[in-house]
């Protein structure tokens, strides 16, 4: 098992430019989520799903949006990246069971210029 | 709303002896999960030990073990026999209500040989 895997690992965007962040579980996890790490403020949540087809905002919603078509995959989009954008991104799954650990990505580190 | 706070930016043991992280939360949920997660360079997410809260008697694993304290709302880490590798960032985390972890701001954890 792959576990939890994020594409790309590092990204340099201009500010304006849009991306996707891909995520992808093989554990059939009905949770997944999307954090991002900024220096001194440990992890905080952008959006989450609690099923395919299903999304929810988190903590710090702003500027992005998420997608769920298929039970596997969680993507994270930026339609005009900005520089408070810059932040190492991850993501992770669960089972509903909410005493189970979540499964994090290794992140991927996004700086905008 | 659901809070973490970690009062420790930095911590420092001396290699083979014992150290103790602090953690304090707030919720107002009667049952809920703690957990700690390591953060070592490499920048994966690791789950060190979990806590059910109904579950009065403190988790351990291996060399490491919780000291729960309901009441007071505390979840303090100790790193026994302390080891290089356990050089590393230390988040304590809070289980949301949508499943989510709710993570204080991270400890920093430095091992001297």
């Amino acid at each position: 098992n792959a576990g939890v895997t994020q594409t790309p690992k590092f990204r340099v965007l201009k500010t304006g430019q849009s991306m996707t962040l891909l995520c992808a579980q093989d554990m059939n996890h009905e949770y997944m989520y999307w954090y991002r790490q900024d220096p001194g403020m440990g992890l905080r949540l952008i959006h989450y799903s609690v099923g395919e087809g299903t999304t929810a905002k988190g903590e710090v919603p702003d500027g992005y949006n998420v997608s769920r078509l298929k039970k596997q995959n969680f993507l994270l989009g930026l339609e005009s990246a900005a520089p408070s954008q810059t932040s190492v991104y991850f993501c992770a799954s669960s089972y509903i069971n909410t005493y189970n650990e979540q499964f994090f990505g290794p992140g991927t580190r996004l700086t905008v210029l | 709303a659901q809070t973490v706070t970690q009062s420790q930016p930095e911590m420092s043991v001396q290699e083979a002896e014992t150290v103790t992280l602090s953690c304090t939360y707030d919720t107002s949920e009667s049952d809920y999960y703690l957990f700690w997660y390591k953060q070592p360079p490499s920048r994966q997410m690791i789950l060190v030990i979990r806590q059910e809260a109904y579950k009065q008697q403190n988790a351990t694993e291996n060399r490491f073990s919780v000291n729960f304290q309901k009441a007071a709302k505390s979840f303090s880490l100790k790193i026994s026999d302390s080891q290089l590798g356990d050089a590393a960032m230390y988040f304590c985390a809070l289980r949301g209500s949508q499943g989510n972890l709710i993570f204080g701001k991270g400890t920093k954890l430095s091992v001297k040989p």
